[in-house]
């Protein structure tokens, strides 16, 4: 079975700091990896997904990389803004399989 | 846009109520999942669907059933509501591997049985 860890729990960052969220995960023969922010209760928005074959995803101010070697995600956000405040989720199949295990997640708060 | 949609954002129900949460996807999307969220214990899948009547159990699935008679609707039926059902339920949905495996997630449904 596929295990997710997240770590840190939580994190508190003045506004302007860049962010680096970490995600590991068991069994690096992963389709992707996904990466989903969730505010207060509310569903999931997805970030970026990783394919097993890419190295990193950018998007905006988001950039993903993935190191399947070494079962290893991290998620870079740069330039933080008190919008960024939410609950981060990583995401990975177990091989052969479609449904996600999740990590416990990060919870981020940026202080104006 | 991709949509998913959850019938209901808050619901409360009695103890013994069966009840119904539902969940549409306009993605044209294979694969089906409901989900439940708790502080601490974080997502858990209940089941899974990846077509139209095709269901498999998740981690949680006592106390729960589903019905996917067409590929756009999943629905997500508790027999008899007990309080340890109380919790935030999320659906989401996805293509096959074999595509753009991107999982879509619903605005989720806070249940609390009282």
């Amino acid at each position: 079975k596929q295990e997710v860890t997240q770590i840190p729990a939580a994190l508190s960052v003045p506004e302007g700091e860049n962010l680096v969220l970490n995600c590991s995960f068991t069994d690096s023969a992963i389709y992707n990896l996904q990466w989903f922010r969730q505010d207060p209760g509310k569903g999931l928005t997805s970030l970026l997904l990783i394919q097993s074959s890419q190295r990193e995803q950018t998007s905006g101010r988001l950039n993903a990389s993935l190191d399947k070697s070494s079962g290893r995600s991290t998620l870079y956000i740069a330039a933080s803004q008190p919008g960024d405040s939410a609950t981060y989720l990583c995401a990975a199949p177990p091989p052969n399989d479609y449904k996600l295990s999740f990590g416990a997640g990060t919870t981020v708060t940026v202080r104006a | 846009d991709v949509k998913v949609t959850q019938s209901s954002r808050y619901l409360v129900k009695r103890t013994g109520e069966k009840v119904f949460l539902e969940c549409v996807q306009d993605m044209d999307h294979e694969n089906m999942f409901w989900y439940r969220q708790d502080p601490g214990l974080g997502l858990r899948l209940i089941y899974f669907s990846y077509d139209v009547k095709m269901k498999e159990k998740g981690d949680i699935p006592e106390g729960y059933s589903v019905s996917r008679e067409k590929k756009e609707r999943f629905s997500l039926i508790l027999e008899s509501a007990s309080t340890n059902q109380t919790s935030m339920y999320l659906c989401a949905s996805s293509f096959k591997p074999s595509g753009n495996t991107e999982a879509f997630f619903g605005q989720g449904t806070r249940l609390t049985v009282v």
